[in-house]
């Protein structure tokens, strides 16, 4: 059973260039989550998605947008990269509210800005 | 505006001590609390969680937690640590009927021999 799935591992950018990151989950959860991750900030939400077709902006929208075309898949787009979106980018999911059920993280992807 | 602010930046401790994470939370709503663990290069994975009931819990790895309401605090303890819980430790927060979760800054946990 894969989980989370998360494509690149690694990537690095110029300033300006856009790039999409892909995340497939197989467990046919509802709920879809894009995080960052920076050194003593924690994980800060960027996007989330509450099924199919939805999408909502979190805690650091700015810069990105996010597609849920299909329910196992969540992307997240950069279009003109800065050299603040350098980062760790975590994708995660939950069948329902995160009161009642636990996230599903993958394994994150290291992006670099240049 | 709720909030999970994580005491410690990180906490050296030797092989077989105590350890105790602390983890403060402000909310004027019911929470629910959790603790995640990361080891190098990997995603979260869920430790422990409160979500009503008894305000000791027991999670994985012989981690456990207790809720404190009047001190808004999740700390998180285990009696004796391995070398293997070297990682970095989240404490999160979700509000009541919330759909998303609110991370502190992680206290990274280095064991020594």
């Amino acid at each position: 059973n894969a989980g989370v799935t998360q494509t690149p591992k690694f990537r690095v950018l110029k300033t300006g260039q856009s790039m999409t990151l892909l995340c497939a989950q197989d467990m046919n959860h509802e709920y879809m989550y894009w995080y960052r991750q920076d050194p003593g900030m924690g994980l800060r939400l960027i996007h989330y998605s509450v099924g199919e077709g939805t999408t909502a902006k979190g805690e650091v929208p700015d810069g990105y947008n996010v597609s849920r075309l299909k329910k196992q898949n969540f992307l997240l787009g950069l279009e003109s990269a800065a050299p603040s979106q350098t980062s760790v980018y975590f994708c995660a999911s939950s069948p329902g509210l995160t009161n009642n059920s636990p996230l599903h993280f993958g394994n994150g992807t290291r992006l670099t800005v240049t | 505006a709720q909030s999970v602010t994580q005491l410690d930046s990180q906490v050296p401790v030797f092989e077989e001590a105590p350890v105790e994470l602390r983890c403060n939370y402000s909310s004027s709503v019911s929470v629910y609390l959790f603790w995640y663990v990361q080891y190098p290069n990997q995603g979260l994975q869920l430790l422990l969680k409160y979500l009503s009931g008894s305000t000791l819990v027991k999670g994985i790895n012989g981690f456990e937690a207790e809720f404190n309401k009047s001190q808004t605090s999740f700390h998180l303890r285990k009696p004796s640590v391995h070398i293997s819980d070297t990682a970095e430790y989240f404490c999160a927060v979700s509000f009541l009927y919330g759909n998303k979760l609110v991370f502190g800054a992680g206290t990274i946990l280095r064991v020594k021999s």
